[in-house]
């Protein structure tokens, strides 16, 4: 099965402080990624995606990604980070068929420090 | 901003009772998820559709059900609920396999 790895459960940051957050997909044909923030009680927001062309993508919020196929990793990055950045992140692989699921990771707690 | 809304957004509920989820998207997708996810902890798949009339398991197992009549509309139901069942349940629909889902606020079921 296609499976997607959050290596970081927890990560704390000061705020200013550059960010980035893992991600390692399993193999397999040229694959759909996410990256999906989670704050408490709420439900998923959409951050950025990569389905093909340039690796380097832009977000919202001021965070970007970069896929690299030689290491199977779709990492999340942002230069600065915000006090308001805190929240649960997930990154996500796209099925390609019928029903096209996405898998998630376990998803990485982003603590943010004044 | 996302067309797919759930209700309700927050449910307590005494054991035995029997339940429906809602979830309704006005997008017009084909594919619909619903995921259970406990607080602080990752989504799991429940139950997926591709369309009318199509319902699937997903990767968890859940003893809930689920029902595509119309494809706006894909609601969960749980027929006896139990504490077991209290989670966040988020419900998810997606276009064509290059676009990203749309995710509803989710339902917080606290079953007592």
């Amino acid at each position: 099965a296609q499976s997607v790895t959050q290596p970081d459960i927890h990560i704390t940051v000061s705020e200013g402080a550059s960010l980035e957050l893992r991600c390692n997909y399993s193999y397999g044909a040229t694959p759909y990624l996410f990256w999906y923030v989670q704050s408490p009680g709420q439900g998923l927001q959409l951050l950025l995606k990569y389905f093909s062309g340039d690796t380097l993508v832009q977000g919202i919020k001021g965070f970007e990604a970069e896929f690299k196929r030689s290491q199977s990793s779709f990492n999340l990055r942002k230069p600065s980070v915000h006090w308001s950045d805190a929240a649960e992140y997930f990154c996500a692989r796209g099925d390609t068929g019928t029903a096209s699921k996405l898998t998630f990771g376990t998803g990485t707690r982003l603590q943010v420090t004044l | 901003e996302a067309d797919i809304y759930q209700t309700p957004r927050y449910l307590v509920i005494g054991t035995g009772k029997k339940i429906t989820l809602e979830c309704s998207q006005t997008m017009g997708h084909d594919k619909m998820y619903w995921y259970q996810q406990d607080p602080g902890m990752e989504l799991h798949l429940i139950h997926y559709s591709y369309g009318v009339n199509s319902t699937e398991k997903g990767d968890l197992s859940s003893e809930s059900t689920v029902s595509r009549i119309r494809t706006e509309h894909f609601p969960l139901t749980l027929e006896s609920a139990r504490p077991s069942h209290t989670s966040q349940y988020l419900c998810a629909s997606r276009g064509w396999e290059n676009t990203e889902a749309f995710f509803g606020q989710g339902t917080r079921l606290t079953v007592v």
